[in-house]
């Protein structure tokens, strides 16, 4: 079946550092991929996406490239901010011939950003 | 414009019995996903609702089950609670066809 699999956290990073968080994935198909952003005690934001091979996603300074040639969409930020501290999960959906899709969910990176 | 509202925020309940969470829909959204997340995991896909039907299921036994009503406005029901499906549940709409999904903040359910 479908899996995506991330690094392990947590990942922790001092302020204005580089951030990769790596994801590749296991799929048949064409997937859209995802990444979403989990702050505690709340639920999914969806920070970017990408929706077919060579795709790039960005959104508030985070960015991800579809590699169908890797299996990869790895989440990039040239200087993280304290406030991303947050859980950050990758996902795949695909299209179902009915139309009705569940996305399928990485475990998720905990992301720690020190002043 | 509410987002996706989910209720109640938390739950304890005793294994055997049977829990119902209650989910509505962000505006203009017509269909309805669950998830079930444990702690330090990932969200796991339960089933998703559409035009009252369900649509498609994860890999979730039959305790697991779901009602949307004509508002868009959904129930997930779990029967026989075990220890295992303490989780964070969380609903999520979307407009049928799309990927755009909107997620609540979820229902903490403890069994005990």
């Amino acid at each position: 079946g479908d899996s995506v699999t991330q690094m392990e956290g947590p990942v922790t990073l001092s302020e204005e550092a580089f951030l990769t968080i790596n994801c590749t994935y296991t799929a048949t198909g064409y997937p859209s991929l995802f990444w979403y952003v989990q702050y505690p005690g709340e639920g999914l934001q969806l920070l970017l996406k990408a929706t077919k091979a060579d795709d790039k996603g960005s959104n508030k300074g985070f960015e991800a490239t579809y590699r169908k040639e890797t299996t990869s969409f790895h989440l990039e930020k040239g200087s993280v901010q304290v406030s991303d501290s947050a859980v950050y999960f990758c996902a795949l959906i695909k299209r179902s011939g009915g139309g009705a899709d569940g996305l399928t969910f990485g475990k998720g990176t905990h992301l720690i950003i020190q002043p | 414009d509410a987002g996706v509202t989910q209720s109640p925020t938390h739950l304890i309940k005793t294994r055997g019995q049977q829990v119902t969470l209650r989910c509505s829909p962000k505006s203009g959204h017509d269909t309805v996903s669950w998830y079930q997340q444990a702690l330090g995991q990932g969200p796991q896909f339960i089933f998703q609702y559409y035009e009252e039907e369900e649509r498609q299921r994860g890999n979730f036994p039959d305790r697991f089950s779901g009602h949307q009503f004509p508002n868009y406005s959904s129930e997930l029901n779990v029967n026989a609670l075990l220890l295992g499906d303490s989780a964070l549940y969380l609903c999520a709409s979307s407009l049928q066809g799309t990927h755009g999904y909107t997620f609540g903040s979820g229902t903490r359910l403890t069994v005990v």
